[in-house]
């Protein structure tokens, strides 16, 4: 089945370091890739996405690249501020057939704490 | 526009007890679909609603229903309350059963005791 795995947590930095947070996948299939954000007693909110191989999605200073080859959407940002602390979330949306009906799904890392200093 | 909505916010119930969790999408999207975020994971896919229709289920027992309403809007009902079922309940909205992008609302935080 498909399945993301995030690099554990939690990640702490200083104000202006550059991130990375690791994400790899497996699917069967092209799915399309996502980050989501959490921030503290709020639901989840869509970072950037790509839909395709090669893809770079982007988005308030965040990038990642789809990268087939290595099955992997590593997040990074090059400066981080104090506001950027929050729980990222790696995910895949697969389309399934089910019944003779077809449905879009989301499948999700278990998150990476972020959490960073001034 | 508007969001994603859900309501209640919070709620307590003991176990044994039903619940009911709503969710409103935002216009226009035809689709909603909810998750379950135990504290410390990532969201687990319940189920999804597309034309007031059960089209994708997860690995959730028969306790976890749901309907959709011809506003698009839906309802998530769990019965026989477990202490396992204490969650964060998110519901997502996208335009279309099979469109990749979900927005999703705040969630239900609900407590089981």
């Amino acid at each position: 089945g498909n399945s993301v795995t995030q690099m554990e947590g939690p990640v702490t930095l200083s104000e202006e370091a550059f991130l990375t947070i690791n994400c790899t996948y497996t699917a069967t299939g092209y799915p399309s890739l996502f980050w989501y954000v959490q921030y503290p007693g709020e639901g989840l909110q869509l970072l950037l996405k790509a839909t395709k191989a090669d893809d770079k999605g982007s988005n308030k200073g965040f990038e990642a690249t789809y990268r087939k080859e290595t099955t992997s959407f590593h997040l990074e940002k090059g400066s981080v501020q104090v506001s950027d602390s929050a729980v990222y979330f790696c995910a895949l949306s697969a389309i399934f057939n089910a019944g003779g009906t077809s449905y879009g799904k989301l499948t999700f890392g278990q998150g990476t704490i972020l959490t960073v200093h001034p | 526009d508007a969001g994603v909505t859900q309501s209640p916010t919070h709620l307590i119930k003991t176990r044994g007890q039903h619940v009911t969790l709503r969710c409103s999408p935002i216009s226009g999207h035809k689709s909603v679909s909810w998750y379950q975020q135990v504290l410390g994971q990532g969201p687990q896919f319940i189920f999804q609603y597309y034309e007031k229709e059960e089209r994708g289920r997860g690995n959730f027992p028969d306790r976890f229903s749901a309907r959709q309403f011809p506003n698009y809007s839906s309802e998530l009902n769990v019965n026989a309350l477990l202490l396992g079922d204490s969650a964060l309940y998110l519901c997502a909205s996208s335009l279309s059963r099979v469109v990749d992008e979900q927005y999703f609302g705040p969630g239900t935080r609900l407590t089981v005791t």
